[in-house]
């Protein structure tokens, strides 16, 4: 089956600065999703992109699908200690009943 | 606008027992998601439906079972309550078929089960 391999595992970083993190998957998506969960919460849709290529920002955060359709990046720059949780990328390959494919997550903690 | 609710918050089983997690949802959504989250792990999925009266296996159905008798509810019971039970349990929607945005999954805050 599809398999989401997201990277890094844990991020420990300084309020202010710049965070990178991706997910690859061994087969094809035609849709990525990044998510972010806050500790006791459900995870809350933060991006989501349709188009190999696709560069989309929201607000402080810029996700990416990448042209290989098997990868996608996701950048949040000056970060705030309220980024603090836990991001997960998503994918689908299209399935007619819409299933996700998730990364492990990576758990975002930052010092003010 | 309340989106998917879930209860209860926290549950503490005995081995053996069982109980039912309630999900409901108020954007018309006609699918609908249970998913497990165990630590370091991303979420798995349990059971799906796509519309009332129809539901389907996902990738760990084993010890759960569902039904949808109406567009809003989707509930998952646990018959016989086992330690590896022990989860965090998310409820999702999405919307139906045809638009751009009809692969983003909405989640409920979710219910943390303990099997003791």
């Amino acid at each position: 089956g599809q398999q989401l391999n997201q990277s890094p595992q844990s991020m420990f970083i300084q309020e202010g600065e710049d965070v990178s993190m991706n997910c690859t998957s061994s087969s094809i998506f035609n849709t990525w999703l990044w998510y972010k969960q806050d500790p006791g919460e459900g995870p809350v849709l933060l991006i989501a992109l349709y188009k190999a290529g696709e560069l989309t920002s929201n607000g402080r955060l810029t996700a990416q699908f990448g042209i290989t359709r098997k990868d996608s990046f996701l950048n949040i720059s000056a970060s705030i200690p309220s980024d603090v949780g836990i991001y997960f990328c998503a994918g689908s390959g299209g399935t007619s009943y819409g299933k996700l494919t998730f990364g492990q997550g990576t758990i975002l903690t930052v010092h003010p | 606008n309340a989106g998917v609710t879930q209860t209860p918050k926290f549950r503490i089983l005995k081995i053996g027992q069982s109980m039912t997690l309630q999900c409901t949802q108020d954007m018309n959504h006609n699918y609908m998601y249970w998913y497990r989250q165990d630590p370091g792990m991303g979420l798995k999925l349990i059971y799906y439906s796509v519309g009332a009266g129809i539901t389907d296996k996902g990738e760990v159905p084993n010890g759960y079972n569902v039904s949808r008798s109406t567009t809003e509810d989707f509930p998952l019971r646990l018959e016989l309550a086992a330690p590896s039970q022990t989860s965090v349990y998310f409820c999702a929607s999405k919307p139906n078929p045809g638009g751009r945005s009809s692969y983003e999954q909405y989640f409920g805050p979710g219910t943390r089960l303990t099997v003791t």
